[in-house]
This record gives structure tokens, C-alpha cells and sequence, in this order.
């Protein structure tokens, strides 16, 4: 079976410091796996994406992932947050045949000016 | 110019009643999916189509029924509404039924049952 774990309900930072989201996964085969983000009262908007390309991922609004395969981890990060940055983001993947998104408990990332 | 709607955006109803939550996506996918989101935010897959063809049904209560009338569009009708269906259902559909493509969102429907 696969699984998503995102470590932090919430977290707290600074206007202008290092975001970092962890998510561990597990998956008996190669995963794809991708970050999404819900702005409050709204749908799902697509960060970043992970297919096996590249282990680094840039996404939209500065994001950008890494897939480290020895740690079954995909960690959002974005080098200075911004105010509205503030939301709830998620952590998914499919695989082994399975085409929905398994996802994570989401991490809510709140952005102290 | 919205890719995936749903109507509506909120629905209040009483237990025991039937509602219908409707979706339509506009982007050309061949592939749509239904997803509940319950109050601890959780997200969970429902069901899917392909080309209307159903092809993911979860262990959801048999009260769920999906139905696709066409490609563009995927609606949800629940019977007998309990309390604990009360989430916000969102739509969502992709290119094809690839374990890559994206999916795109709708702007989710809050339901809630009195």
C-alpha cells in the first residue's frame, strides 16, 4: 500500500525565511509525486510535480521540491516566504497502477510579517 | 474561461434528503474524479472516469453514486444524506488516466447535513 506523511500540521515562519515542508512517503514502486496547494475556500492549485525526469523540481511562485530516493522524501522548500504564501499544502502521489492521489494530511504554513 | 466547476458551491440540506453535486470540466480531459475532503482536512479519492467509463470506486457507502454523461462532465448524487457526509467535495480531472498527468481541481463543494 502506498502512504503520504507530512510531517507538521503547522508551521510558522517569518516574511523572508526559509519555507521547508517535509513529506516521507512510501510506495512499493518508483512514485510520482507532487505538492499541491489550497488557498482558503478554494480547489487545489499544482505546485510542483515529480516523474522521474529530474530530482530537483521548480515549480510556480519560487517553490521547489527535491526527490531523494534513499530517504523516501519529496521537502517543499521556497527560499523567502512570502505573506501570501500563507495556505494549506499537500503532499500526493500515485503509483503501482493506482492513478488517484493518495495524499498526505496537509501542513498549514502560516507567514508572521 | 473556469477549467473545472462545480455547482454548487455550497449546499445545506436536512438528513435523510437526496442531493446531487454537479461538475464540469471545460479543459478537453478525458479523465474525472471525484475527491471528499473531510473537517480535519483529509483528502481522499472517491471515484473516477475515464471516457465515462467508471474506473476507480473506493469503498464509499453504496448511497454515492457517480454518473457521467459525457466526458466533460462528472456529477455526484448522494441518497439518504447522513451527518457524517458533511465535507467539501471537490472535482477534479486529467489529460488521461496516466499515473503522471495532473489533475485539475474544481473549487469544491461544502456540503452540510443538519
Amino acid at each position: 500500500a502506498q502512504s503520504v506523511t507530512q510531517l507538521g500540521s503547522h508551521v510558522s515562519v517569518s516574511e523572508g525565511a526559509l519555507v521547508l515542508l517535509r513529506c516521507n512517503y512510501s510506495s512499493s514502486v518508483p512514485p510520482y509525486l507532487f505538492w499541491y496547494v489550497q488557498y482558503p475556500n478554494q480547489g487545489l492549485q499544482l505546485l510542483l510535480k515529480y516523474t522521474s525526469a529530474a530530482t530537483l523540481v521548480k515549480g510556480i511562485n519560487g517553490f521547489e521540491a527535491e526527490f531523494k530516493k534513499s530517504e523516501t522524501s519529496f521537502h517543499l522548500t521556497k527560499p523567502s516566504a512570502h505573506m501570501s504564501d500563507a495556505a494549506e499544502y499537500f503532499c500526493a502521489l500515485t503509483g503501482a497502477g493506482r492513478r488517484a492521489l493518495t495524499f498526505g494530511s496537509g501542513t498549514r504554513l502560516q507567514v508572521q510579517p | 474561461d473556469t477549467a473545472v466547476s462545480q455547482t454548487p458551491k455550497y449546499l445545506v440540506t436536512q438528513m435523510g434528503n437526496d442531493k446531487s453535486i454537479k461538475c464540469e470540466q471545460n479543459l478537453g480531459h478525458d479523465t474525472m474524479y471525484w475527491y471528499k475532503q473531510d473537517s480535519k482536512k483529509f483528502l481522499k479519492i472517491m471515484f473516477s472516469y475515464n471516457n465515462k467509463e467508471l474506473i476507480i470506486n473506493e469503498t464509499v457507502p453504496n448511497r454515492f453514486s457517480p454518473k457521467s454523461p459525457d466526458k466533460a462532465h462528472l456529477n455526484l448524487h448522494i441518497n439518504s444524506l447522513e451527518l457524517g457526509d458533511s465535507a467539501v467535495y471537490f472535482c477534479a480531472s486529467s489529460q488521461e488516466a496516466g499515473l503522471s498527468d495532473t489533475q485539475y481541481f474544481g473549487p469544491g463543494t461544502r456540503l452540510t447535513v443538519l
